[in-house]
């Protein structure tokens, strides 16, 4: 399996622009997750889905971020308009209900993301 | 609620030394407990994981923890020190079938020759 695939790798933008990250889960899995590391906030996980419906947004920063996943193999989190304090990496994670218990969360390698 | 404490956000040890990191837990359910590595540039992996039963795991690449409820730790060890082992370590809190993960600020473990 390749992995949790995320795209873009590095995005730069300018502030006001909006921001479309990109994320595909390891295939049967049915958990996905969105987190953003800082240096200041550390990891937080900002929402996360089961069988494509949101379960968790409480970690959504503002109304400025919103996350959908059309489909099991699919997801995006947008930021519109952009804001240089968004600036940070950007994990997106996957897991599987076959796991008996919360077992493991498999991560792609982020998207750095710079707001200037 | 869930979080993490992790004592230490820089670590420096010789190749061949003891590597220790210490994580404490706040927990109000039995906690799950586990232990991640970011090398340079890349997403987190898992190293171990404690859940329920024994409560010394062992993990991949040499590592292991014990989970000590008395004392709310979950300390990370390998008992020597590679340079492949220069990275950041996170330890986090889950409660039992909960898919919410509660990360630590990290401790960056540098390896010196």
């Amino acid at each position: 399996d390749a992995g949790v695939i995320q795209s873009p790798r590095h995005e730069v933008t300018e502030m006001g622009q909006e921001v479309t990250l990109r994320c595909k889960p390891i295939s049967g899995h049915d958990y996905l997750f969105w987190y953003r590391q800082t240096m200041m906030r550390g990891l937080e996980l900002l929402i996360y889905f089961n069988n494509n419906v949101p379960i968790d947004d409480s970690g959504m920063p503002e109304d400025r971020f919103s996350a959908k996943m059309p489909n099991a193999s699919f997801s995006t989190l947008k930021i519109q308009p952009s804001e240089p304090r968004d600036s940070a990496v950007y994990f997106c994670a996957s897991s599987s209900r076959t796991f008996a218990t919360n077992e493991k969360q498999f991560f792609g390698s982020g998207t750095q993301l710079s707001v200037l | 609620a869930q979080s993490v404490t992790q004592l230490g956000s820089h670590v420096s040890v010789s190749e061949g030394a003891l590597v220790l990191l210490r994580c404490n837990y706040s927990s109000s359910v039995p906690p799950y407990l586990f232990w991640y590595v970011q090398y340079p540039n890349q997403g987190l992996q898992l190293l171990l994981k404690y859940t329920t039963g024994a409560t010394l795991v062992k993990g991949i690449n040499g590592f292991e923890a014990e989970f000590k409820k008395s004392e709310t730790s979950f300390h990370l060890t390998k008992p020597s020190a590679h340079m492949s082992d220069a990275a950041e370590y996170f330890c986090a809190v889950s409660p039992p079938n909960d898919y919410k993960l509660s990360f630590g600020a990290g401790t960056t473990v540098t390896v010196r020759a």
